[in-house]
């Protein structure tokens, strides 16, 4: 039972565009989601969060939307950059993180 | 500041062997967790040990085992392997931040061991 979804296994975007990247989840007691990006090899690394508490959370290119009535959340890279390229993963907190199956970006310059 | 380590990095074993992988937390982590990431797949909780102990755990058969020792380092267990094993196993050490409503468990991964069952 796939709690966290992302239906986009890849996504191709020009250099200076905008990414965004797409997120579902099932469970309504979701407090707390992430977005971690991944690089072959490498664990994933924190990229940015938000609580259920509030509806967009903005770190420098990277913005997070949460829309809590459509279960859905989705992140923005503006302008996106070839060094973006890599695989990212959606991820729920409850009382434990499910992690949705991941998007690899690649950014093309 | 080191991250989180893991050894090995690679590991290829026999089915119904039986194997042990280790972590070490980032440096005042005392709360560990491992994951599966199956190929194609996101990482799969399989348990977390705070305080020596199994805190959390997912929906994983009870071959897979842990252990948390006094310096908050990590074994993960799986016996009797299956080539349904055969995976990348992160491990993530972790602490919360913040405080009240805004508190919320920051985890930090390694880069993982691959295991392949064969």
């Amino acid at each position: 039972d796939q709690q966290v979804k992302q239906n986009s296994p890849s996504l191709s975007v020009q250099e200076g565009r905008i990414s965004i990247l797409n997120c579902d989840y099932t469970n309504s007691m979701f407090d707390y989601f992430l977005w971690y990006k991944k690089y072959p090899a490498e664990g994933p690394t924190f990229l940015i969060s938000i609580s259920s508490i509030k509806d967009k959370n903005e770190d420098g290119r990277f913005t997070v939307f949460l829309n809590k009535s459509a279960k859905h959340l989705s992140l923005h890279i503006v302008p996106s950059q070839p060094g973006d390229s890599a695989v990212y993963f959606c991820a729920a907190s409850g009382n434990q993180f499910y992690f949705g199956t991941g998007t690899s970006l690649t950014v093309i310059p | 500041d080191a991250g989180v380590t893991q050894s090995p990095t690679h590991l290829i074993k026999t089915r119904g062997q039986q194997v042990t992988l280790r972590c070490s937390p980032k440096s005042g982590h005392d709360t560990v967790s491992w994951y599966q990431q199956a190929l194609g797949q996101g990482p799969q909780f399989i348990f977390q040990y705070y305080e020596e102990e199994e805190r959390q755990r997912g929906n994983f058969p009870d071959r897979f085992s842990g252990h948390q020792f006094p310096n908050y380092s990590s074994e993960l267990n799986v016996n009797a392997l299956l080539l349904g094993d055969s995976a990348l196993y992160l491990c993530a050490s972790s602490l919360y931040l913040g405080s009240g409503r805004t508190r919320v468990l920051r985890q930090y991964f390694g880069p993982g061991t691959r295991l392949t069952v064969t």
